[in-house]
């Protein structure tokens, strides 16, 4: 099976603009998770998706969003981006509906530099 | 809420001896318990979990992890340390009210020397 997918792989963007990542995850799998890790902060949790809703919410500004597809594709999209928004975009994928008994497999990560 | 310590930044050890990088944790109720590694420029990779059963884990690569319910700690282990498990791992906990959100350690950079 291919692994999870994560596009582009790197970016650069200008304070204030926006971005969207895109995320594909390993066939079958229902549940898609957002990861941003940096540094300062270590790996902290976005949101995640179970079949196209979102499951839960991890602590951050309304300038990060996202979405699933029907297909279980993601997408998440920061608004209005600062400096302090450079990291490792992390997207992972697991199976099943008791999902926290399931390992999560990520993918390689989306490189964000805001500059 | 849920909580994960790493209480090593780092942890150096020799080719061929055993390494051990400690974790604890803190859940309401049941926790689920993981390791992940990740090398550079890479994203994270599944190395075992916990979820029920026997206190130690078997996982890939040779390692292996022991939970420990008094202690609310799972340390990961390995008999025999190689160059090539140079990396950073992270142990993570998913349980209690967060539902799939995985709540990680800050890490820990192991360096294996020749």
């Amino acid at each position: 099976k291919a692994g999870v997918t994560q596009t582009p792989r790197y970016l650069i963007k200008t304070r204030g603009q926006q971005v969207t990542l895109s995320c594909s995850p390993i066939s079958g799998h229902r549940s898609v998770s957002w990861y941003q890790q940096t540094p300062g902060q270590g790996l902290q949790f976005l949101f995640e998706y179970f079949s196209e809703t979102q499951r839960n919410k991890g602590n951050f500004p309304g300038r990060f969003s996202g979405r699933q597809f029907s297909n279980s594709r993601s997408e998440m999209n920061v608004s209005t981006l600062e400096l302090g928004d450079s990291a490792l975009y992390l997207c992972a994928s697991s199976l099943g509906v008791r999902d926290r008994e399931y390992e999560q497999y990520f993918g390689p990560g989306t490189r964000l530099t805001v500059t | 809420a849920q909580s994960v310590a790493q209480p090593e930044d780092q942890v150096n050890v020799a080719e061929g001896n055993p390494l051990t990088v400690k974790c604890t944790y803190s859940v309401s109720g049941n926790p689920y318990l993981f390791w992940y590694v990740q090398y550079p420029n890479r994203g994270l990779q599944f190395l075992l979990k916990y979820i029920t059963g026997d206190n130690l884990v078997k996982g890939s690569y040779g390692f292996e992890a022991e939970f420990n319910k008094s202690q609310t700690s799972f340390h990961l282990k390995k008999p025999s340390a190689l160059v090539s498990d140079s990396a950073l791992y992270f142990c993570a906990v998913s349980g209690g009210l967060a539902g799939n959100m995985l709540t990680f350690g800050g890490g820990t950079r192991l360096m294996v020397k020749p």
